[in-house]
């Protein structure tokens, strides 16, 4: 029963370099979403995919590209790190409604 | 755009009731969810509210007032293991269907 698996747990980084956070779900789930998560700001949505081809910006978009590659997998990329990007990103998945997400552990970046 | 706000901190005593709220400003709305998150965990699904009223899961109640954009997460018989932070969300229309935005969540801690 993985659920939702994010990889990798920790990243440093620094300022300028690139790299793509992986995410992938076994339950067959339609919809899949990036957050970002920083003290005092809650989750907030960076971009989501309501099914497979296609994907939505959510609040805080810039800066960031997106991939579904597939049902399965939803993958996140910094094209120019930034100290500004340095946060926890989950990764989540759920059915087409919506109504109840299920998170991965978490990806812990640091950009330096 | 659109706003959620619940209270930053709530403390309660072990074996006591709390209620933690939540209002929401938002451009359409199909429900209401919340999170619970322990420290250096990821984000887990509660409960859903899309209708008017009280839903009861074990301990755990939730509530929704659509007319007055505004709902609760209620828990009883608080345990230890309960100080985590909670988190509401609203679930609203976008582009390709449906987004998902948190508040910034509420810590609450239980004492002995």
């Amino acid at each position: 029963n993985a659920g939702v698996t994010q990889t990798p747990k920790f990243q440093v980084l620094k300022t300028g370099q690139s790299m793509t956070l992986q995410c992938a779900q076994d339950m067959n789930h339609n919809s899949m979403y990036w957050y970002r998560q920083d003290p005092g700001m809650g989750l907030r949505l960076i971009y989501y995919s309501a099914s497979e081809g296609t994907t939505d910006k959510g609040e805080v978009p810039n800066g960031y590209n997106v991939s579904r590659l597939n049902k399965r997998e939803f993958s996140l990329r910094l094209e120019s790190a930034a100290p500004s990007q340095t946060s926890v990103y989950f990764c989540a998945s759920s059915e087409a409604r919506g109504e109840k997400l299920f998170f991965g552990s978490g990806t812990q970046l640091s950009v330096l | 755009g659109q706003s959620l706000e619940q209270p930053s901190e709530v403390t309660a005593v072990e074996g006591a009731i709390v209620q933690i709220n939540c209002t929401y400003q938002t451009s359409g709305f199909y429900g209401l969810s919340w999170y619970q998150q322990h420290d250096g965990g990821a984000p887990t699904f509660l409960s859903y509210n899309a209708l008017d009223g009280l839903e009861e899961t074990g301990r755990f109640s939730s509530f929704l007032s659509r007319s007055d954009s505004y709902g609760y997460l209620l828990l009883q018989e608080l345990q230890m293991k309960d100080s985590a932070s909670y988190f509401c969300a609203v679930r609203t229309p976008s582009n390709s269907g449906y987004a998902l935005n948190f508040g910034k969540g509420t810590s609450l801690l239980v004492t002995p």
